[in-house]
């Protein structure tokens, strides 16, 4: 079946610097993919939604200038959290479109940690 | 808006025990999906079922059920029999439009605890 792949599982950082995860879709092109945030045992609140080729859409309240999002392939899409904080702090779940036959398709999830 | 509303936060039973995890949705569409995730400690979500608003037949598969009311705008999971490896936190989501796969409102899950 399709499988969506994200790059890292796990990441620790020092407060300052910049982290950038991947969701890749291994088997179908994405034209479309989403980005959440979970916050620990809370829900999944989605942050942007990410078309090929455009700009991502962001949701209010998330600083698009610190959660960078690149879709510029239709198997990749990344986010960059820039000058992570502790607060950042957080497991970021991504999930994607099959552009074919239009079914969605989680992640496994990375989890950050920003010290 | 839409909104989807798991009133339960935490459930715990004993093995064997059925269980039922209540969701309540609000939606202004006609047309509109719902799902159910799975995620076990390991965080990953592990896809259960989708419904469109269209079809309020029940669906049963294994030891998993579900009952979609839309006069009451729910659509309720019910495991039966329920084991050990069942233990993970459940959410039920809410997708406007056509597709079925546009942006997902989640609803808060409900952590459920199955004790051997």
């Amino acid at each position: 079946g399709a499988v969506v792949s994200q790059h890292p599982s796990r990441v620790i950082c020092k407060s300052g610097t910049s982290v950038k995860i991947e969701c890749r879709s291994l088997d179908f092109q994405a034209t479309t993919m989403f980005w959440y945030r979970q916050f620990p045992k809370q829900s999944l609140m989605l942050m942007a939604t990410s078309n090929e080729g455009s700009k991502a859409t962001y949701e209010q309240g998330v600083e698009k200038d610190k959660f960078l999002i690149n879709h510029a392939s239709l198997t990749l899409s990344t986010l960059t959290v820039t000058s992570a904080h502790p607060e950042d702090s957080s497991f970021y779940i991504c999930s994607a479109r099959d552009g074919g036959s239009g079914e969605l398709f989680f992640g496994e999830g990375s989890r950050l940690t920003v010290l | 808006a839409q909104k989807v509303t798991q009133a339960q936060t935490e459930i715990s039973v004993v093995e064997k025990e059925d269980v039922t995890l209540d969701c309540v949705y609000e939606t202004r569409d006609t047309t509109y999906y719902l799902f159910w995730y799975k995620q076990p400690p390991s965080g990953e979500l592990v896809f259960l079922i989708r419904r469109n608003s269209f079809d309020e037949q029940n669906e049963i598969s294994g030891r998993y059920s579900w009952n979609f009311q839309k006069s009451t705008s729910s659509f309720n999971f019910t495991i039966t029999a329920s084991q050990v490896v069942d233990s993970a936190v459940y959410f039920c989501a809410l997708s406007e439009g056509g597709g079925g796969s546009e942006k997902l409102v989640f609803g808060k899950g409900t952590k459920l605890t199955v004790n051997p």
